[in-house]
């Protein structure tokens, strides 16, 4: 099984819409969960941490469900700066290393 | 915005040869990583760095890879003797160290290391 999986897409939607993504870890004692997004050929950007209570920052919203160990990220509005390739990422406990899934690819439409 | 920087964008080498990848962590940050992508795969962990030796490493790193602070501000990746597989982006970070838990990494905008 892989340690952070996602589902590679794409997802197209049109503006507006809203999408989720969901990602599963392996290890059930991670610690803690990131969504990065990268765009073609760029740098992995921190989107937003993910906290137990799940967090909000503006049109998007975590989530993390420990007993089924998966993560979510859920995008309203979406907009065409939307596009992109989002990191689902996961920490283990004394470890610095961050793991990678493989990225899940948005595409908004017009 | 404090950023993490990294030279040179683009690196072409022959097969090989040495490299040396350059990275400015953010200034208060205290643990710096590099990591790396194969063109279409996903982002792999090579090694952390904290207090001046390395905590972390992955089975990637190996004998042919070494990383330096060689002052108070550079971080540097080389590879002592390039391969064709070691093509990649290879993207420096860095986080501040807090004592009880692991914290995000910010990452620099990479160098495109070619080999041929």
């Amino acid at each position: 099984r892989k340690e952070v999986e996602q589902d590679p897409g794409p997802f197209n939607v049109p503006e507006g819409a809203t999408v989720a993504f969901n990602c599963t870890y392996s290890n059930s004692a991670s610690q803690s969960f990131f969504w990065y997004r990268q765009d073609c050929r760029k740098e992995p950007k921190l989107l937003m941490s993910v906290y137990s209570s799940g967090n909000e920052d503006g049109r998007f919203t975590a989530q993390l469900n420990r007993a089924s160990q998966y993560i979510s990220l859920l995008i309203r509005d979406s907009k065409l700066s939307d596009s992109a390739t989002y990191l689902c990422v996961v920490n283990y406990p004394g470890r610095r290393a961050l793991t990678f899934g493989s990225g899940t690819r948005l595409q908004v439409q017009p | 915005e404090p950023e993490v920087t990294q030279t040179p964008s683009h690196q072409v080498t022959q097969m090989g040869q040495e490299v040396i990848l350059r990275c400015v962590p953010i200034s208060n940050h205290l643990y710096f990583y590099w990591y790396r992508q194969i063109l279409g795969q996903k982002v792999e962990f090579l090694v952390s760095f904290y207090n001046n030796e390395i905590s972390e490493k992955s089975e990637i790193f190996d004998d042919q890879f070494s990383v330096e602070r060689p002052d108070g501000s550079n971080f540097t990746l080389k590879i002592r003797s390039t391969k064709l597989e070691d093509s990649a982006m290879y993207f420096c970070a860095s986080s501040v160290y807090r004592r009880a838990m692991n914290t995000e990494a910010f990452f620099g905008q990479g160098t495109r290391l070619t080999v041929v």
